[in-house]
């Protein structure tokens, strides 16, 4: 089946404590990308990758890592999270390139807190 | 500034009758609109798209309309039903990056519910 796989789906966490959401994609996906949800604001991008070792901020990069070292992974570090990056997240994948429409493919979200 | 907008946070409407979800677009540089579902607990789907070169299209239930010269676009379901009761989402295809990926930009998003 194909699919966008995050991990975890939910954390609560403290503020400076690092962590890592996974993401994993098995559809061979050039282009991969996280979001943010929050009420009133909608999707914002926060990163996203166009390839292996091809990495370029979104609208709100701040506070947050990325690294593409695996086609299919795409994994969101946040080195010293703070309570405004408390928000539900969501990594998506697609072919890219010139044919592609937009048409993404959106892992189930991972909801963090951090207190 | 925020370049695609939903100003409906929420619409409500009765099962059967139409649904009319509103999106309108400031950058005359989109040429692709999509318009992505999203119920609870789970990521967005695609729903519909249209290119700036039609101003309608058509998938069973939804339509998607397109007015470039008042920069708006609109989705109709009809009927609409309680199974649609979602956070629907319009986003626009931007600039080719360069690095190989064209950039969506999202609105806010309007949460519909269909009443049985």
């Amino acid at each position: 089946e194909a699919q966008v796989t995050q991990n975890p789906r939910y954390l609560i966490t403290v503020t400076g404590k690092k962590l890592t959401v996974t993401c994993s994609q098995n559809m061979n996906h050039e282009y991969m990308s996280w979001y943010r949800q929050d009420p009133g604001l909608g999707l914002r991008q926060i990163y996203y990758s166009m390839n292996v070792e091809v990495t370029d901020k979104g609208d709100v990069p701040e506070g947050y890592k990325v690294s593409r070292k695996e086609k299919r992974n795409f994994p969101l570090i946040l080195e010293s999270p703070s309570p405004n990056q408390t928000s539900l997240y969501f990594c998506a994948s697609n072919m890219g390139g010139r044919a592609d429409t937009g048409e993404l493919f959106f892992g189930e979200g991972s909801r963090l807190t951090v207190l | 500034d925020q370049q695609v907008k939903q100003n409906s946070p929420s619409l409500s409407v009765q099962e059967g009758r139409i649904s009319i979800l509103n999106c309108d677009y400031t950058n005359s540089m989109f040429d692709y609109f999509l318009w992505y579902k999203k119920y609870p607990a789970e990521g967005p789907t695609f729903l519909i798209s249209i290119s700036s070169i039609k101003d309608k299209n058509e998938d069973g239930r939804f339509t998607v309309f397109l007015n470039k010269s008042a920069k708006h676009l609109s989705l109709h379901i009809v009927p609409s039903q309680p199974g649609d009761s979602a956070v629907y989402f319009c986003a626009a295809r931007g600039r080719y990056s360069g690095a190989g990926s064209y950039q969506l930009t999202f609105g806010k998003g309007t949460k519909l519910s269909v009443i049985p």
